[in-house]
């Protein structure tokens, strides 16, 4: 049973648009969100998070948007750049506990 | 400051072998964890250890354990190799104990099993 899903496999976005990448969870006592980014032959660095006590974080050209009525969050990036081809990876804790991480989505950025 | 490395990064093995990868975590990161990486599956936590200790397990096998050393090296020892081990194996480490620090990943250690 996956407690954290990412829906969308791949998504591809043209350059200086916005891209959105979305992620549901099951576990409402989920606390800690955070998104991991992660190119070919490396692992995945930290991106973003946010806590469940906030309903948005913002980073440069990255926002995590979490709505926790729906058990949904969300990235966006703005404006996506082709350096953002990536796989990207949201994940989520409970009172400190294991990470439990989505299973990623594919984002190409087109020049 | 060096990343996480993991020794070795590619590794070919036969069914019913045996196999230990290792994890040099960030110098003063004392949390090391384990995730284990397939296609359509993403990350599965394996273990986490902390000053020596497992602290967290996730849903794996027996077959799958670990350990941690006083400089908070960790190695993860995989027994009895199946078909369906081959992954990407990646360690993570963290400065403290709590999961909602970032967790610095290494390059990961890319698995055969034949």
């Amino acid at each position: 049973d996956q407690q954290v899903k990412q829906n969308s496999p791949s998504l591809s976005v043209q350059e200086g648009r916005i891209s959105i990448l979305n992620c549901d969870y099951t576990n409402s006592m989920f606390d800690y969100f955070l998104w991991y980014k992660k190119y070919p032959a490396e692992g995945p660095t930290f991106l973003i998070s946010i806590s469940s006590i906030k309903d948005k974080n913002e980073d440069g050209r990255f926002t995590v948007f979490l709505n926790k009525s729906a058990k949904h969050l969300s990235l966006h990036i703005v404006p996506s750049q082709p350096g953002d081809s990536a796989v990207y990876f949201c994940a989520a804790s409970e009172d400190g506990n294991k990470l439990v991480f989505g299973a990623g989505t594919i984002l190409r950025v087109k020049s | 400051k060096a990343g996480v490395t993991q020794t070795p990064r590619y590794l070919i093995k036969t069914r019913g072998q045996q196999v230990t990868l290792s994890c040099s975590p960030i110098s003063g990161h004392r949390s090391v964890s384990w995730y284990q990486q397939t296609p359509g599956q993403g990350l599965q936590f394996l273990f986490e250890y902390f000053s020596e200790t497992q602290r967290n397990k996730g849903n794996f096998p027996g077959r799958f354990s670990g350990r941690q050393f006083s400089n908070s090296r960790s190695e993860m020892n995989v027994s009895t190799l199946e078909l369906g081990d081959s992954a990407l194996y990646l360690c993570a480490s963290s400065p403290g104990s709590a999961w909602n620090y970032e967790q610095y990943f290494g390059p990961g250690t890319r698995l055969t099993v034949t």
